[in-house]
């Protein structure tokens, strides 16, 4: 069945530590993919995208994905996480690449401890 | 503030009641989009619109609800008889159309159903 997990739905790390977050998805062919990250009272904000290209992508606030056709993955990475990372982050593909229906992991909470 | 905004930001009804959401989207932005978010998931596509045609329906959108874009720039969303199960957030999108348009989040209108 077309799907995206998440695996992980509550992640902890301190302070400084490095954070990986990780999606899958199953598709028959590459979508479109896309983390967002939600944090309380706030809408869905776009943290990074991508589409073809370098499987490297770079996004806001110090977020790096890396996409492996391999393993189906786009996993979301930071180096060093800050108290104000503490959120929800959900990973979405786009199936039809036409930029219409999103579809959604069901999230991963990240806790941030001190 | 530019942003998509969404009204009422809350909605308590009684069961079998009416209700209907309202979405402004980002001036300019020709597609709007809805998604619904219960506790603990991800968003649910809902619809689409490309200025005021209503494109793509998921099979979530029951006979009950009902999405409108008249002028090709607000939209409301109207759920009819409300049921337990509709008690979500409701969250409207919107972007510029093509298929690497980013999708702007508004923070949502959370419904509960008693």
């Amino acid at each position: 069945a077309q799907s995206v997990t998440q695996p992980d739905i509550h992640i902890t790390v301190s302070e400084g530590a490095s954070l990986e977050l990780r999606c899958n998805y199953s598709y028959g062919a590459t979508p479109y993919l896309f983390w967002y990250v939600q944090s309380p009272g706030q809408g869905l904000q776009l943290l990074l995208k991508y589409f073809s290209g370098d499987t490297l992508v770079q996004g806001i606030k110090g977020f790096e994905a890396e996409f492996k056709r391999s393993q189906s993955s786009f996993n979301l990475r930071k180096p060093s996480v800050h108290w104000s990372d503490a959120a929800e982050y959900f990973c979405a593909v786009d199936p039809n690449q036409a930029g219409t229906a999103l579809i959604f992991g069901k999230g991963t909470t990240l806790s941030v401890s001190s | 503030d530019t942003g998509v905004s969404q009204d009422p930001r809350h909605k308590i009804t009684k069961r079998g009641q009416n209700v209907t959401f309202r979405c402004d989207p980002i001036s300019e932005h020709n597609r709007l989009y809805w998604y619904r978010q219960t506790l603990g998931q991800g968003p649910e596509f809902l619809t689409y619109f490309q200025n005021e045609a209503q494109l793509e329906k998921s099979r979530l959108l029951s006979d009950r609800f009902s999405a409108e874009r008249p002028k090709g720039s607000f939209s409301t969303l109207e759920i009819q008889r409300t049921e337990q199960g509709d008690s979500a957030m409701y969250l409207c999108a919107s972007s510029l159309g093509g298929q690497e348009a980013e999708a702007f989040f508004g923070q949502g209108t959370r419904l509960t159903v008693v």
